[in-house]
């Protein structure tokens, strides 16, 4: 089975700063993928960056990067220059050959004035 | 449509009764996908639909939980004689396919969810 492990609860950054989120997932696999999802208060969830295992180049979406370290199974979440609109519930999610999510438990991020 | 779709946003309903949740998903996929979110839980995979096949209903909590998906696009999600550990927001998902190789076309799509609460 699939795990995947946030262990930051919260956090909190400053407007125009830079935080990074951590996660940590257990597979067996060789091949799947990692995301990171936003779920604002509005709910919906909004897929900000993904990562293939296989491919070896950090993913970037503009101000969102991610440092994927295959053999730590690692793939923390960096976001530059935080705005308010970052504002949300952080979740890691992982996929492999099944199909249904896994997910982390989340991280609220707190982007304050 | 330009996203999932779910209906209703929000729905307030008595321990012991019946509802209905509904998922229309982004016009083309053929993977239709419902979790649950709640506090206690985390988000949790509840069932999976995969063009005309079968369904894994192997996430489901219990028999009171059922699914179905008409035409190979729109899911409605029945929960029959609520409790209130029921409540929880009900997210539902599609993408391009569910299955085969790890591709940008598993990649998985959300609604905002029906927030379910059981009083």
């Amino acid at each position: 089975a699939q795990t995947v492990t946030q262990s930051q609860p919260e956090m909190s950054v400053q407007e125009a700063e830079t935080v990074t989120l951590s996660c940590t997932y257990d597979t067996s696999e060789n091949n799947y993928y990692l995301f990171w999802y936003k779920q604002p208060p509005s709910r919906q969830m909004i897929l900000v960056i993904r990562q293939e295992a296989y491919k070896q180049q950090n993913a970037t979406e503009n101000r969102f990067s991610v440092n994927f370290q295959k053999a730590a199974k690692s793939f923390s979440l960096k976001i530059s220059d935080s705005q308010l609109g970052d504002t949300a519930m952080y979740f890691c999610a992982f996929v492999g050959s099944g199909y249904a999510l896994n997910f982390g438990k989340g991280t609220s991020l707190l982007v304050t004035p | 449509g330009a996203g999932v779709s779910q209906s209703p946003s929000n729905k307030v309903t008595e321990k012991g009764k019946d509802v209905e949740l509904r998922c229309d998903p982004i016009s083309g996929h053929t993977a239709l996908y419902w979790y649950r979110q709640s506090l206690g839980q985390g988000l949790e995979f509840l069932i999976y639909f995969q063009g005309n096949s079968a369904p894994d209903k192997s996430g489901l909590p219990s028999d009171r939980f059922s699914a179905e998906r008409t035409g190979g696009s729109v899911s409605t999600l029945t929960i029959q004689r609520t409790q209130q550990e029921d409540s929880a927001v009900y997210l539902c998902a599609s993408s391009q396919r569910g299955t085969g190789a790890v591709s940008v076309k598993n990649i998985q799509y959300f609604g905002a969810g029906t927030r379910l609460s059981v009083l």
